[in-house]
């Protein structure tokens, strides 16, 4: 179908760990979108890739788009407390955003 | 502040109930897109409009429908509501209605059917 599938849906880890979570797509993608959503709060855009490979940095966080555009991963190195949340992959085709399954992080202090 | 703005923030009703959900979308925004978020749920496409069209259609059930007026502000309406329509409703906009754009969402409408 249209959705991308992400794993794990759940993850807990003590601050400091690092954290991964992958997309997967059964197509091959336009381009991939992360978001990230906060408890309680709404999705806020992260980033976007469209290049086969691309690898983008965002301090601690980088994601990764697969050679051949199935996949995608993020990965944040030492979490934080403030990186509790739901991080989303995002298919952008046509008029349309399907979102990803989602991970829900827990930062345990 | 995202600039997207949704009201009500809240809404309590019940079954069988009709409510208008209402979203203004970012300035300089064409696009409108609604999703629902269940408990513990990923979020739902339900539709999109763009500068006043309809542009696609998600999950949306047939009790419910939607618009977007001149102005670019956009309504959800949900009629006929059960127990599993509680959910949050978002509302996003975008600046063109392609899957390359950016989505800014509000901070939705939370629903609750009694």
């Amino acid at each position: 179908g249209q959705q991308v599938m992400q794993i794990p849906q759940y993850q807990h880890v003590q601050e400091g760990e690092d954290f991964t979570t992958y997309c997967n797509s059964s197509t091959t993608l336009s381009n991939i979108q992360w978001y990230k959503q906060r408890p309680g709060g709404h999705p806020v855009f992260l980033i976007q890739l469209v290049k086969s490979g691309e690898v983008k940095k965002q301090k601690r966080l980088t994601f990764q788009f697969g050679e051949a555009k199935k996949n995608s991963s993020l990965h944040i190195t030492a979490t934080q407390t403030t990186d509790v949340g739901t991080y989303f992959c995002v298919r952008g085709t046509g008029n349309q955003f399907y979102f990803g399954t989602g991970t829900s992080l827990t930062v345990i202090p | 502040d995202s600039g997207v703005t949704q009201t009500p923030k809240h809404l309590i009703t019940a079954t069988g109930q009709r409510v208008t959900l209402r979203c203004s979308p970012r300035s300089g925004d064409l696009s409108v897109y609604w999703y629902q978020q269940s408990l513990d749920q990923g979020l739902q496409f339900l539709i999109q409009y763009y500068n006043g069209e309809e542009r696609a259609k998600g999950n949306i059930l047939e009790r419910f429908s939607a618009q977007q007026f001149p102005d670019l502000h956009s309504e959800l309406n949900l009629s006929s509501l059960e127990l599993g329509d509680s959910a949050l409703y978002f509302c996003a906009s975008s600046v063109e209605g392609t899957g390359a754009n950016v989505l800014t969402f509000g901070a939705g409408s939370r629903l609750t059917v009694l």
